[in-house]
């Protein structure tokens, strides 16, 4: 198994510019998370999907959108980059949400020129 | 948004030492809290899901305890070693919307050999 997976591990960007974040998990999990860590802070929660087929926000939404594609994939886009997007990203999975511990996958490292 | 703060900041102790740290939230809002442990360059892993009053858990040295009435919970760590060295993060969801996770700043410790 490989647990949760993220692509890509690194990324520059100019301000403006779109990318999507890719994450996936093999674990057969109903819940997946997205977060941004930032220098000082904790976690902080951008979206969640509690189940396949629904998402919503979380403490930090603005300026990114999800998809969950299916049970297995959970993907953040960021439509047009800015320099306060500059963290680093972690996806996160659970079985069933609040009751079950979160796995989480390696991270990607976003700058925003 | 629930705010989950953790004390100390930061902690440096001798091998052999014990230690704890809090994470304290508003008693009127809880519905679950996790520990994490976060070493550097690596990603969270799951320590404790607590969800009652009274709530204690253990894993190896590690323990955790939970008070909802009052507000907090406490991790302890006994005869600490140099490989406990990390950030331990606590996270919390609200009876509002319990698959929103909040964290806390975290506590990061440094045991010395």
């Amino acid at each position: 198994n490989a647990g949760v997976t993220q692509t890509p591990k690194f990324q520059v960007l100019k301000t403006g510019q779109s990318m999507t974040l890719q994450c996936a998990q093999d674990m057969n999990h109903n819940s997946m998370y997205w977060y941004r860590q930032d220098p000082g802070m904790g976690l902080r929660l951008i979206y969640y999907s509690a189940s396949e087929g629904t998402t919503d926000k979380g403490e930090v939404p603005n300026g990114y959108n999800v998809s969950r594609l299916n049970k297995r994939e959970f993907s953040l886009r960021l439509e047009s980059a800015a320099p306060s997007q500059t963290s680093v990203y972690f996806c996160a999975s659970s079985v069933r949400g609040f009751q079950d511990e979160q796995f989480f996958g390696p991270g990607t490292r976003l700058t925003v020129l | 948004i629930l705010n989950v703060e953790q004390s100390p900041q930061s902690l440096h102790v001798q091998e052999g030492d014990s230690t704890n740290f809090t994470c304290s939230f508003p008693s009127s809002n809880f519905y679950a809290l996790h520990w994490y442990r976060w070493e550097t360059a690596k990603s969270p892993e799951a320590l404790f899901v607590m969800t009652l009053n009274g709530d204690e858990k253990k894993k190896g040295r590690i323990s955790a305890t939970l008070n909802t009435k009052e507000g907090y919970s406490y991790l302890y760590i006994k005869g600490s070693q140099p490989e406990d060295s990390a950030t331990y993060l606590c996270a919390l969801t609200g009876t509002y919307n319990f698959n929103k996770f909040y964290f806390g700043s975290g506590t990061k410790l440094n045991v010395k050999p």
